[in-house]
């Protein structure tokens, strides 16, 4: 199984919901990661989870809260949004290293409203 | 911070003609990665080359490393109306990080 799997597929949310994005793998990776990208640009890399613990942070909001409850498991639990936030954020998963092939899914469309 | 910077930006082709993208980076590295992303989905990986090598084959994929320039290009060759996609180089940034060049869209016609 070389799937990653995230749901929803899409999400509307408002300014005041709070809501979590949904990743999981079983392939036995054990760094996962958050991505979000805009229209017509790369994904920009938000945390990396490395064997269920938070080793990178990219400066995130705080807004956006992430989440390893197990080693096939990511979550990423949204707050007090904002509509600039609206985007396709990806989870990932590879070996550890950065020279690994990565798995992603196929990405959660966001709109705050 | 991003590291690649690809071009041309846009590439429209014929089916059945090549296709090639490049990509250039900033710092030293020891491997780079090639990813394709359909319209709104996910990102595929399509190959990796490492720093020693020159170049790298995969089915109709063909890509070249020059270290000495940090510089990648992406061929496809006969390409078809399926590999219409947006192409991205990836370059790690440290031991877990990786970070996306700008990206190629390209548009074949069948």
């Amino acid at each position: 199984d070389t799937e990653v799997t995230q749901t929803p597929k899409h999400l509307v949310m408002g300014m005041t919901n709070k809501k979590s994005l949904k990743c999981e793998q079983h392939m036995g990776h054990r760094a996962m990661y958050w991505y979000k990208q805009k229209a017509k640009k790369p994904p920009e890399l938000m945390f990396v989870y490395s064997y269920e613990k938070l080793s990178i942070n990219e400066s995130v909001p705080s807004r956006f809260s992430p989440e390893c409850p197990n080693s096939s498991l990511l979550n990423l639990h949204l707050h007090a949004l904002q509509p600039e936030d609206s985007a396709l954020y990806l989870c990932a998963s590879s070996q550890e290293y950065s020279g690994s092939e990565a798995f992603f899914g196929q990405g959660t469309r966001l709109t705050v409203v | 911070s991003q590291q690649g910077e690809e071009d041309p930006q846009a590439l429209s082709i014929q089916e059945g003609e090549n296709a090639t993208m490049n990509c250039s980076y900033k710092t030293s590295i020891n491997n780079l990665q090639w990813y394709r992303q359909n319209s709104g989905r996910g990102l595929v990986h399509l190959i990796l080359i490492r720093s020693n090598e020159r170049e790298k084959h995969s089915g109709r994929l063909r890509v070249t490393l020059d270290t000495s320039k940090k510089s990648s290009s992406l061929l496809i060759t006969a390409s078809r109306a399926a590999d219409t996609a947006s192409y991205f180089c990836a370059t790690p940034l440290g031991y877990q990080k990786v970070t996306f060049g700008t990206g190629t869209k390209l548009q074949v016609i069948p």
